[in-house]
């Protein structure tokens, strides 16, 4: 059975601190790895990554994954209020037709 | 303008009673999904569909049925069978293939009480 699994289960941060996510997986035929944002409603799309070590970047946010290794991180620097939110880790399968999510990071920004 | 919409968006049911949860996109889209989510957790896939007249069950199918008659629509109903039906539920669509691309809709949040 396919299983992602993400930690810390939730966080609390000042703003301008750094905080690194983490999802690690076990999946039979991987594809790519998401990172989604999602805000009390339906989740936003962040970065999608399938080759190892090459990072993918948006503004403040950083992702990499590591294929031998099975896991990836997401980075947020300088993080502000509005970074609060749960990030959700997915693993796709090879055929496309399904993602594995990890159970969230709950990430709160204190002014 | 293209999307998935979803409705009710808070919707209240007694124990015991079924409920329908409608699910529309005009993306032209040939797959769609239904999620549950519940507080603190991720998203476990419910059923998806890849084509109209086919669905499958995802890791958590007991106590829920579908239907995909149209391309456009993917109704989800919760069945008086599902122990623990209270829980935010998104609908996704996307091409065929290309899971991660889709896109969500609003949500429902359904309590039962």
């Amino acid at each position: 059975e396919d299983k992602v699994v993400q930690s810390p289960l939730s966080l609390v941060v000042h703003e301008g601190d750094t905080v690194t996510l983490n999802c690690s997986y076990e999946v039979t035929n991987f594809r790519s790895l998401l990172w989604y944002k999602q805000e009390k409603k339906a989740p936003t799309f962040l970065f999608m990554l399938t080759s190892s070590g090459i990072e993918k970047k948006s503004g403040r946010l950083s992702s990499i994954l590591d294929k031998k290794e099975l896991f990836s991180i997401l980075n947020i620097t300088a993080t502000q209020t509005g970074d609060s939110a749960v990030y959700l880790c997915a693993v796709e399968n090879n055929a496309g037709n399904m993602l594995t999510f990890g159970g969230g990071t709950r990430l709160m920004v204190k002014p | 303008d293209g999307g998935i919409t979803q409705s009710p968006k808070y919707l209240f049911r007694k124990e015991g009673q079924n409920v329908t949860l409608s699910c529309e996109q005009n993306l032209n889209h040939d797959a769609m999904y239904w999620y549950r989510q519940d507080p603190g957790q991720g998203l476990r896939l419910i059923y998806y569909s890849q084509i109209v007249n086919d669905f499958q069950k995802g890791d958590i199918a007991e106590g829920y049925s579908v239907s995909r008659e149209k391309k456009e629509s993917f109704p989800l109903t919760v069945t008086s069978a599902q122990k623990n039906p209270t829980a935010f539920y998104l609908c996704a669509s996307s091409r065929t293939g290309r899971v991660n691309e889709q896109f969500f809709g609003p949500g429902t949040r359904l309590t039962v009480l």
